[in-house]
């Protein structure tokens, strides 16, 4: 089973519906992070959290609003869904550790989100 | 703005040849990771170097970073088929936030 697993995969929606993506990891890591990824422009955070009660806004939050229900679920939504958010979004994890800072990311494999 | 910018934006080498990509970032980091992404999936991480560290190697990768210009390169030797992906770096700042590239697309040819 995945270690970092994204529902819906794939989801079409229209302007003005409210959307809600989800994220689920098993490897017990307390960070989770949302980005989306569009083509030319790499990656961009919108939010991020480094425990069940610590939620920050990233590059690009406007538009979005996260929940960390569990150390394990993070979802991200979309209160009322445009065009330009029309893009490949990721859930990654990452693990903590004391002193130097060394903290690979896990993703998952992304939800492809279209807004008509 | 992003952190860490990739160069080249694009690349095409022959099978069997090295393929280099760089990276620049703005601001003191911690650490710098190179990721690589096959089209439409998620991000695996290659390798990552602290910044006190000047050169590292992993298998067919090697990674350097000059801290005094900000840099890093990604050396990818012998390429081959399944290489062809894009390849992210991404710097992970004093406040532990990680800031991605835009990427390097880089293409094995036959």
């Amino acid at each position: 089973d995945a270690d970092v697993t994204q529902t819906p995969r794939n989801r079409i929606t229209k302007t003005g519906k409210r959307i809600m993506l989800e994220c689920s990891q098993t490897k017990g890591h307390d960070r989770m992070y949302w980005y989306r990824q569009d083509p030319g422009l790499g990656l961009r955070l919108i939010y991020y959290s480094f425990d069940v009660k610590d939620i920050n806004k990233g590059e690009i939050s406007d538009g979005y609003s996260v929940s960390r229900q569990a150390q394990a679920k993070f979802s991200l939504s979309l209160e009322s869904a445009i065009p330009n958010q029309t893009a490949l979004y990721f859930c990654a994890t990452s693990d903590r550790h004391r002193g130097f800072s060394y903290n690979e990311q896990f993703f998952g494999p992304g939800t492809r989100l279209t807004v008509l | 703005s992003q952190q860490g910018e990739e160069d080249p934006q694009a690349l095409s080498i022959q099978e069997g040849e090295n393929a280099t990509m760089n990276c620049s970032y703005k601001t003191s980091i911690n650490n710098l990771q190179w990721y690589r992404q096959n089209s439409g999936r998620g991000l695996v991480h290659l390798i990552l170097i602290r910044s006190n560290e000047r050169e590292k190697h992993s298998g067919r990768l090697r990674v350097t970073l000059d801290t005094s210009k900000k840099s890093s390169s990604l050396l990818i030797t012998a390429s081959r088929a399944a290489d062809t992906a894009s390849y992210f770096c991404a710097s992970q700042n004093r406040d532990d936030k990680i800031i991605f590239g835009k990427g390097t697309r880089l293409h094995i040819l036959p």
